[in-house]
């Protein structure tokens, strides 16, 4: 069974750019939450879904978002980027409360 | 509000010998699950080991085993036998109440010495 998949590992972009992360979750699994790690903040967590509905939230600005589409992939977008969200960005999948969650690779954005 | 706290920033341990890293929670939920993460310096968050709250018998996963004292709400990760692939940072995670998100510690990162 292929583990969860996320895309690109890397990137680089510029202070006011957009940029779009995508992650696969493991076949069967629906709920997928995203998280930001960084040094000084350690791992927060963004937001998560489950069959296409954001359920939950974390404490991040508007310029986060994300969706999820039919086959629970989802995407995380971060409009206007700032210096600060250069982070490790972590996407997990589980099949449901009080599961394991099953980690990707992660994504590290770098905003220069 | 529910809290992780890892006292412990920083750890070593010789190779093949036993080491135990601390964690303490804070919840007024009676049914809940715990779980330890592990973070090599690959990146990748793997699921060490979990507890439900529910059960009297703590954990255990080959080397790994936990000491989960509800009352105190503490929950320690013993290893055993420590082996060099063992140095990571560990996370103690706690799922967010009502939801299927984890609040995790701010770990601790463990050398295993050859």
């Amino acid at each position: 069974k292929a583990g969860v998949t996320q895309t690109p590992r890397y990137l680089i972009k510029t202070r006011g750019q957009q940029v779009t992360l995508s992650c696969s979750p493991i076949s069967g699994h629906r709920s997928v939450s995203w998280y930001q790690q960084t040094p000084g903040q350690g791992l927060q967590f963004l937001f998560e879904y489950f069959s296409e509905t954001q359920r939950n939230k974390g404490n991040f600005p508007g310029r986060f978002s994300g969706r999820q589409f039919s086959n629970s992939r989802s995407e995380m977008n971060v409009s206007t980027l700032e210096l600060g969200d250069s982070a490790l960005y972590l996407c997990a999948s589980s099949l449901g409360q009080g599961r394991e969650a099953f980690f990707g690779q992660g994504t590290r954005l770098t905003v220069v | 509000a529910q809290t992780v706290t890892q006292s412990q920033p920083e750890m070593s341990v010789q190779e093949a010998e036993t080491v135990t890293l601390s964690c303490t929670y804070d919840t007024s939920e009676s049914n809940y699950y715990l779980f330890w993460y592990k973070q090599p310096p690959s990146r990748q968050m793997i699921l060490v080991i979990r507890q439900e709250a529910y059960k009297q018998q703590n954990a255990t996963e080959n080397r790994f085993s936990v000491n989960f004292q509800k009352a105190a709400k503490s929950f320690s990760l013993k290893i055993s036998d420590s082996q060099l692939g063992d140095t990571a940072m560990y996370f103690c995670a706690f799922p967010i109440r009502g939801a299927n998100n984890l609040f995790f510690g701010t770990g601790t990162r463990l050398t295993v010495i050859p």
